[in-house]
């Protein structure tokens, strides 16, 4: 089994740019397709990013993902930044026998 | 649009098996494409896979809950359903379903969750 990490925080102003990165532990970053969410306090979560850097109908085009393997990581940025935006992002990833999220970054915008 | 509804107890006494039904609306769980999946997210934690099932029965569970969990379709209903055995106060938290699309391989309905809490 491998293990998704992410940050547990960030913050960052409106306006600005931020980058939330997720860490594959064992296993290629590029060999399985990693999705992100946004959780809103007291809401299920919703897509925002699928197969690394596609997004749904609907996603404003400043989130935008995007996969490293030299760092065995994927990205998700978030541009423009809104008050809006702040919530929990969690990455997914998975292999032939599991299903594995992140332990999710709360994105603070001040 | 498809909407998906947790249904079941929200107090589990410990040791008792939790069993909750998530209900499907707005599409057919017997149209193919999709795991039908159940996800938990411990208070304040964050999200915990705990497995899935295809229209045909065919399942697959977290590893590390593989022994205690049991998810079963209802085709006729259109539901799947979660058991998990032998709940601790660890088990305490939302239960979320949620559809897999197989095209994307995105969680891309989900219910509203339902919080089950273990307790005496």
């Amino acid at each position: 089994n491998f293990m998704l990490t992410q940050p547990h925080s960030v913050s960052e102003s409106p306006g600005k740019t931020v980058t939330i990165s997720c860490t594959r532990s064992s296993g290629s970053i590029a060999s399985n397709y990693v999705q992100w969410y946004q959780q809103r306090p007291g809401s299920s979560p919703t897509t925002v990013i699928y197969e690394d850097n596609q997004r749904p109908s609907g996603v404003p085009d400043r989130f935008s993902g995007s996969i490293d393997s030299s760092s065995n990581s994927a990205s998700l940025t978030i541009s423009g930044l809104k008050t809006e935006d702040e919530a929990d992002y969690y990455c997914q990833s998975y292999d032939s026998s599991n299903q594995v999220f992140g332990g999710g970054t709360k994105l603070t915008v001040l | 649009q498809v909407q998906l509804q947790e249904s079941g107890p929200g107090l589990v006494k410990p040791s008792q098996t939790l069993s909750l039904t998530c209900t499907v609306s707005g599409g057919s769980i017997s149209s193919g494409g999709y795991y039908w999946s159940w996800i938990r997210q411990h208070p304040g934690k964050g999200l915990e896979w705990i497995g899935y099932i295809y229209y045909s029965g065919s399942t697959y569970y977290n590893p590390s809950l593989k022994s205690r969990v049991t998810i079963s379709v209802d085709t006729s209903k259109n539901q799947f359903s979660l058991k998990l055995s032998s709940v601790t106060a660890a088990d305490t938290a939302v239960y979320y379903c949620a559809r897999n699309s197989k095209l994307t391989v995105s969680y891309d309905y989900w219910g509203q969750g339902t919080l089950v809490t273990v307790s005496s």
